[in-house]
């Protein structure tokens, strides 16, 4: 049972323009949400996160909405640009503590 | 160095070999985690290191065997693999506080197992 779910593969994105990456979660225990990226020959790297307290959370580039009652999270990169190319990980922590991931999001952005 | 470091990148190993798998993080961590990452998968979590002690096994086949000397290494030891088991092994580190990790996880490069 998958209890994070990243159900798209891959988006292609032209540069410049919204990048948005979706998330779905089924533990309502998870209070900790993470979002990061990952480049070929490397390991994954944090990107930005959001507690369970906010619905939204900004980082420059990039940001994070949490919608609680649908379960559902989502990366926005706006403008996205030729490096943003990389698979994106989502993932959640909850009582357990640990991080549980989704399968990722292949992002291409295309100059 | 700095961060969370992993050796060997690369891995090739016949179905009756021995290897091991190493990790060390130099970000003063307590906790320390190896996961699996297969193609098209989700990061699998394996095993979990908390004050170099295991505090979690996430029914890993015990042809996996980890090893945690001091909160900086991490070992996996590897024996009689099979071919479905290659994949990518990523070491990774936070800290936690009771049993809970107040740091995101800051992961090494990853070793690239193949089993032939």
């Amino acid at each position: 049972d998958q209890q994070v779910k990243q159900n798209s593969p891959s988006l292609s994105v032209q540069e410049g323009r919204i990048s948005i990456l979706n998330c779905d979660y089924t533990n309502s225990m998870f209070d900790y949400f993470l979002w990061y990226k990952k480049y070929p020959a490397e390991g994954p790297t944090f990107l930005i996160s959001i507690s369970s307290i906010k619905d939204k959370n900004e980082d420059g580039r990039f940001t994070v909405f949490l919608n609680k009652s649908a379960k559902h999270l989502s990366l926005h990169i706006v403008p996205s640009q030729p490096g943003d190319s990389a698979v994106y990980f989502c993932a959640a922590k909850g009582d357990t503590g640990k991080l549980i991931f989704g399968q990722g999001t292949t992002l291409q952005v295309k100059p | 160095e700095t961060g969370v470091t992993q050796t060997p990148r690369h891995l090739v190993m016949g179905m009756t070999n021995k290897k091991s798998l190493k990790c060390e993080q130099h970000l003063g961590h307590n906790a320390m985690y190896w996961y699996k990452q297969s193609a098209k998968k989700p990061l699998e979590l394996m095993f979990v290191y908390s004050l170099e002690e295991r505090v979690e096994n996430n029914s890993v086949p015990s042809r996996f065997s980890p090893e945690c000397p001091n909160s900086s290494h991490l070992f996996l030891h590897l024996h009689t693999l099979q071919p479905e088991d290659s994949a990518l092994y990523l070491c990774a580190s936070s800290q936690e506080v009771g049993g809970r990790a107040t740091t995101e996880a800051f992961f090494g490069q990853g070793t690239r197992l193949t089993v032939v």
